[in-house]
């Protein structure tokens, strides 16, 4: 099972483009690496998904480089709404029922 | 997106007393769901598995008859915590596995905040 690790707070000010990088050296050549949002007392929320090279949505992009050990949620330009924990979850179908998720980055957005 | 709705919210019981929660998915079947707790100001653990038709699978740890689940459609998933204490209280959160082209993408519920006088 691919072990996440990621920075456990961070701080940006509002309009700035930030940086999650979770590393996962133990990832499986199946595995996906997903991003989840979880606001104080909610629910996560599906943010981007991704096997390798670049994904992007409309809130966000992912980076994966070629050896996928590690990965990168690129939130450009936040605001104060983006507050909130960032967990990188990595897995397959078969290893459903086993993610397992981090600590999770905490973001705080000032002004 | 698929939706995947958890009740209550919120729910104040006293000790003693059992607590069910719900897991609907609205807009897909889900053969898998998962429960998880969550402290203030810490990660989710995940409590257990929960499959259509059969019994969940409970992570180590976790008593089995303190927290019954059971997933008696493509849709829904309770948890029901027995006999609640204290120490019982917690945010709990749910969770659906869309089907296999999802490719692991997991969708929650809204949760549920239990506080147990």
């Amino acid at each position: 099972l691919a072990k996440t690790t990621q920075p456990i707070s961070m701080d940006s000010y509002e309009g700035q483009e930030v940086n999650i990088t979770c590393s996962h050296n133990n990832i499986a050549t199946n595995d996906y690496i997903t991003w989840y949002q979880q606001f104080p007392s909610q629910g996560p929320r599906f943010i981007i998904q991704g096997y390798k090279t670049k994904v992007t949505n409309e809130v966000a992009s992912l980076f994966i480089p070629a050896d996928r050990k590690s990965s990168t949620l690129s939130l450009p330009r936040v605001s104060l709404s983006d507050t909130a924990v960032y967990y990188c979850l990595v897995g397959n179908t078969g290893t459903a029922s086993k993610l397992t998720f981090g600590t999770g980055t905490r973001l705080q957005v000032t002004l | 997106g698929a939706v995947v709705s958890q009740h209550p919210s919120w729910v104040i019981c006293k000790s003693g007393t059992s607590v069910k929660i719900e897991c609907r998915s609205l807009d897909f079947q889900a053969t898998t769901m998962f429960w998880y707790r969550q402290f203030p100001k810490q990660s989710l653990m995940l409590m257990a598995t929960s499959n259509e038709g059969s019994k969940a699978t409970y992570e180590q740890g976790v008593e089995k008859d303190k927290f019954l689940i059971n997933h008696a459609s493509l849709t829904l998933s309770t948890l029901t915590v027995t006999s609640a204490h204290p120490e019982d209280s917690s945010f709990y959160i749910c969770s659906a596995r869309g089907d296999t082209s999802t490719n692991e993408k997991l969708f929650f519920g809204s949760g549920t905040q239990l506080s147990v006088l």
